[in-house]
């Protein structure tokens, strides 16, 4: 399958600062990239979709001046926690789907996000 | 909104011995469904698809079946293996759309010795 690298794998920050996450589609271009939370033990909640040289589109309660995503190119796509706080800790993953049209997503290994 | 949902959160089953995960959902407009497993700390593997077009598809040792009367997906394991410990989640979508995946809340399948 589709290989989706993410940077880095885990951080830990403190709390006002903010943190990048890169998501890479290794050997694919990817027009539309998605990112997810999953807080532990739970699924995975779609915070936002990317698409390339666009704006994201986020899900309803997700703030788009916290989260920035910036998807530049068709093989990277940027999450910005902005001004994080503990709440925000979570495990990030990114997703993408080859080629555009529905059909398998592939996730990324994920970002595990700890705000002290 | 709709949402995808499991009827067990755990699963425990002997090695070598077959298991079943079931999900429910309840977005009649799904016509695309995933199963994925994630291990711990780390990102969802896909494991198998089907499209509403079909009731039933076969893999390696999974088999996934779907009864679109009552909305129910399930995801077979033949003969399980210490490996197949993981948290699985079903996932849905409609094809024609903005492709976004609906997880249900997941099941951990253990696998004892």
């Amino acid at each position: 399958g589709a290989v989706v690298s993410q940077h880095p794998s885990r951080v830990i920050c403190k709390s006002g600062t903010s943190v990048k996450i890169e998501c890479r589609s290794l050997d694919f271009q990817a027009t539309t990239m998605f990112w997810y939370r999953q807080f532990p033990k739970q699924s995975l909640m779609l915070m936002a979709t990317s698409n390339e040289g666009s704006k994201a589109t986020y899900e309803q309660g997700v703030e788009k001046d916290k989260f920035l995503i910036n998807h530049a190119s068709l093989t990277l796509s940027t999450l910005t926690v902005t001004s994080a706080h503990p709440e925000d800790s979570s495990f990030y993953i990114c997703s993408f789907t080859p080629g555009g049209h529905t059909d398998t997503q592939y996730f990324g290994p994920g970002t595990r996000l700890t705000v002290l | 909104g709709e949402s995808v949902g499991l009827h067990l959160p755990t699963l425990s089953v002997q090695e070598g011995d077959n298991s079943i995960i079931n999900c429910a959902y309840s977005n009649s407009a799904s016509d695309y469904f995933i199963w994925y497993k994630q291990e711990s700390g780390k990102g969802p593997q896909f494991i198998i698809d089907i499209r509403s077009n079909m009731d039933k598809r076969q893999g390696q040792r999974v088999t996934v079946l779907l009864n679109k009367t009552v909305k129910h997906l399930s995801l077979q394991i033949a003969a399980t293996q210490p490996g197949d410990s993981a948290v699985y989640f079903c996932a849905e979508t409609a094809i024609q759309g903005a492709q976004k995946l609906v997880f249900g809340q997941g099941t951990r399948l253990t696998i004892n010795p």
